[in-house]
């Protein structure tokens, strides 16, 4: 089955350096990713997806890459702020019905002043 | 968060009890899912509801039941024979077949006491 997971449990940044969370998966069926991003008690919250087809999407401060051949994807912030210190997860879907997520553990993003 | 609500945010229960958790969405998704989250996790699938009076098991499912009487909603009952139900459950819902994204509510916390 589909695993993803997490490289680092942790990251510190400085506040305006630019933050890059990396991500593993290991089914190759996977055809869509997304990043999500989790507050302290809060329900994860959408930052952007990208299809298998694709190995780069652009949001706002916001980029994710993915490398199909070695099945990583990374999420990158950039000028990280305050309000970015998160969790942060990706999740693959598996191609097919339901569209249902596998989650890789997180990455807890700490930004600091 | 959006148009998905689950309630109550704080849920107590004394072992040996079942216990309901509310997720509602006015978002007019048909897919509906429930997801339990463990300190220092990433998210398990526990049933999910592509439609009106039909789901499925997810990756846990054990000790919990759902019914999706109505497009709205999607209760999860957490019964006694689950043997480690404290944690953060969320419920989500599909925005659409083609991609995958799903959105999520503010979660409940359940501690069994």
């Amino acid at each position: 089955g589909e695993s993803v997971g997490l490289h680092l449990p942790t990251l510190s940044v400085q506040e305006g350096d630019n933050s890059i969370i990396n991500c593993a998966y290991s089914n190759s069926a996977s055809d869509y990713f997304i990043w999500y991003k989790q507050e302290s008690g809060k329900g994860p919250q959408f930052i952007i997806d990208i299809r298998s087809n694709m190995d780069k999407r652009q949001g706002q401060r916001v980029t994710v890459l993915l490398n199909k051949t070695v099945k990583h994807l990374s999420l990158q912030i950039a000028a990280t702020q305050p309000g970015d210190s998160a969790v942060y997860f990706c999740a693959g879907v598996l191609s097919g019905s339901a569209r249902q997520l596998t989650f890789g553990s997180g990455t807890q993003l700490t930004v600091l002043p | 968060d959006g148009g998905i609500t689950q309630s109550p945010k704080y849920l107590f229960r004394k072992e040996g009890q079942n216990v309901t958790l509310s997720c509602e969405q006015n978002l007019n998704h048909d897919a509906m899912y429930w997801y339990r989250q463990d300190p220092g996790q990433g998210l398990r699938l526990i049933y999910y509801s592509q439609i009106v009076n039909d789901f499925q098991k997810g990756d846990i499912a054990e000790g919990y039941s759902v019914s999706r009487e109505k497009k709205e909603s999607f209760p999860l009952t957490v019964t006694s024979a689950q043997k480690n139900p404290t944690a953060f459950y969320l419920c989500a819902t599909l925005s659409g077949t083609k991609t995958g994204t799903q959105y999520f509510g503010p979660g409940t916390r359940l501690t069994v006491l």
